[in-house]
């Protein structure tokens, strides 16, 4: 059980357009998914925690008009990038934790994104 | 302000060796820590977790750790590692039992040696 999925696993885009990835919970319902950069060799950096029906809360230095987060249901959460630059190019990785308020967070198998 | 420090990037082991992954943590406040596991070309996987209660924690796949508050560390360990356990490994922390903030240490790679 608790399994999350992100769609697509991995995505190369043209310099200025935007993508967007998905993150699904399959087997539960998420109050709260959270979206995460992981660049090459280094850590989990937190970017936003999107609650279902609200807005979403980013984290210090994400700019939130390039990182569209919606979580329009409690098993559906996306991360568009838009006008994607090289410099985007990461590791996107979502989370969720269960509306039954375990202390767990659960995570998805991450999206490469290429800007080129 | 929390944060966590991985002081080896790297850990290459003999099969059937113990293995010990370091984390240090520095915290104002209460702290909740994790262990999570990231095998290649998937998402991380939580391998156990204190939140309270007694200091010696046992997970998933045969690992434990110990908190140690007085040393601020939560070492990772495991008394005889497969193959398997190839994977990056990450320590993190919350200030929040319901882990809605987790801050992650830069990883460890540990890599298994036949």
């Amino acid at each position: 059980g608790a399994v999350v999925s992100q769609h697509p696993s991995r995505v190369i885009c043209k310099s200025g357009t935007s993508v967007k990835i998905e993150c699904r919970s399959l087997d539960f319902q998420a109050t709260t998914m959270f979206w995460y950069r992981q660049f090459p060799k280094k850590s989990l950096m937190l970017m936003a925690t999107s609650n279902e029906g609200s807005k979403a809360t980013y984290e210090q230095g994400v700019e939130k008009d390039k990182f569209l987060i919606n979580h329009a249901s409690l098993t559906l959460s996306t991360l568009t990038v838009t006008s994607a630059h090289p410099e985007d190019s990461s590791f996107y990785i979502c989370s969720a934790n269960s509306v039954l308020g375990t202390d767990t967070q659960y995570f998805g198998p991450g999206t490469r994104l290429t800007v080129l | 302000a929390q944060s966590v420090t991985q002081l080896d990037s790297q850990v290459p082991v003999f099969e059937e060796a113990p293995v010990e992954l370091r984390c240090n943590y520095s915290s104002s406040v209460s702290v909740y820590l994790f262990w999570y596991v990231q095998y290649p070309n998937q998402g991380l996987q939580l391998l156990l977790k204190y939140l309270s209660g007694s200091t010696l924690v046992k997970g998933i796949n045969g690992f434990e750790a110990e908190f140690n508050k007085s040393q601020t560390s939560f070492h990772l360990r495991k008394p005889s590692v497969h193959i398997s356990d190839t994977a990056e490994y990450f320590c993190a922390v919350s200030a929040d039992s319901s882990a809605s903030k987790i801050i992650f240490g830069s990883g460890t790679r540990l890599s298994i040696r036949p």
